[in-house]
């Protein structure tokens, strides 16, 4: 399977912050990136879908001004998020799609945000 | 609307066999794919279905039934390290994966 990773594994902010995670596709070209937050015992929430070179599609409900999605290179989509506040706080996952027959999206280990 | 129906919490004995059900409803399907998410990490694929049958992969076996909107994932022999929550995710057909909450699988000795 394809191998996707994200930094920084956790991070702790201060409230007002700003925090940039990347997620990174090792061994194949992602043309297609989605980036979801999970809160503890909740299912994934898509926030947007990221496809290079152009811009995000964002969810219903997902601020586009606070979550901010580059996806500049073929391998690398980035999340900041802006001004961030302790609601924030989550486990955030970025995934990329599949490059064989299947659909299937691969997941980077995600980033557990702690916004104090 | 789109919504996923799977039983929010089960337990199993070591190396007992464990049958987890999904229902679904989605505008539109374009398969079928179980997630097994540990606690603390992102979820990890396991199988997707998009005819009807059943497809086995070593000691986990999917099932799926379109008419009925139906799906479950079979666990055999199974082992401490298969306690996590398990994610059945259709996906639409705009080919967006729907999530639910998973289910919690809860091994014992």
């Amino acid at each position: 399977g394809a191998v996707v990773s994200q930094h920084p594994s956790w991070v702790i902010c201060k409230s007002g912050t700003s925090v940039k995670i990347e997620c990174r596709s090792l061994d194949f070209q992602a043309t297609t990136m989605f980036w979801y937050r999970q809160f503890p015992k909740q299912s994934l929430m898509l926030m947007a879908t990221s496809n290079e070179g152009s811009k995000a599609t964002y969810e219903q409900g997902v601020e586009k001004d606070k979550f901010l999605i580059n996806h500049a290179s073929l391998t690398l989509s980035t999340l900041t998020v802006t001004s961030a506040h302790p609601e924030d706080s989550s486990f955030y996952i970025c995934s990329s799609k599949g490059h064989g027959d299947l659909d299937e999206q691969f997941f980077g280990p995600g980033t557990r945000l702690t916004v104090l | 609307g789109q919504n996923i129906d799977q039983p929010t919490e089960m337990t199993a004995t070591e190396g007992a066999i464990v049958q987890i059900n999904c229902t679904y409803q989605t505008s539109g399907f374009n398969g079928l794919f179980w997630y097994q998410q540990h606690a603390g990490e992102a979820p990890t694929f396991l199988s997707y279905n998009v005819l009807d049958g059943l497809e086995e992969k070593g000691r986990f076996s999917s099932f799926l039934s379109r008419s009925k909107g139906y799906s479950y994932l079979l666990l055999k022999e199974l082992q401490m390290k298969d306690s996590a929550s398990y994610l059945c995710a259709p996906m639409d057909s705009n080919y967006q994966l729907i999530w639910g909450a998973g289910t919690k699988l809860i091994i014992k000795p």
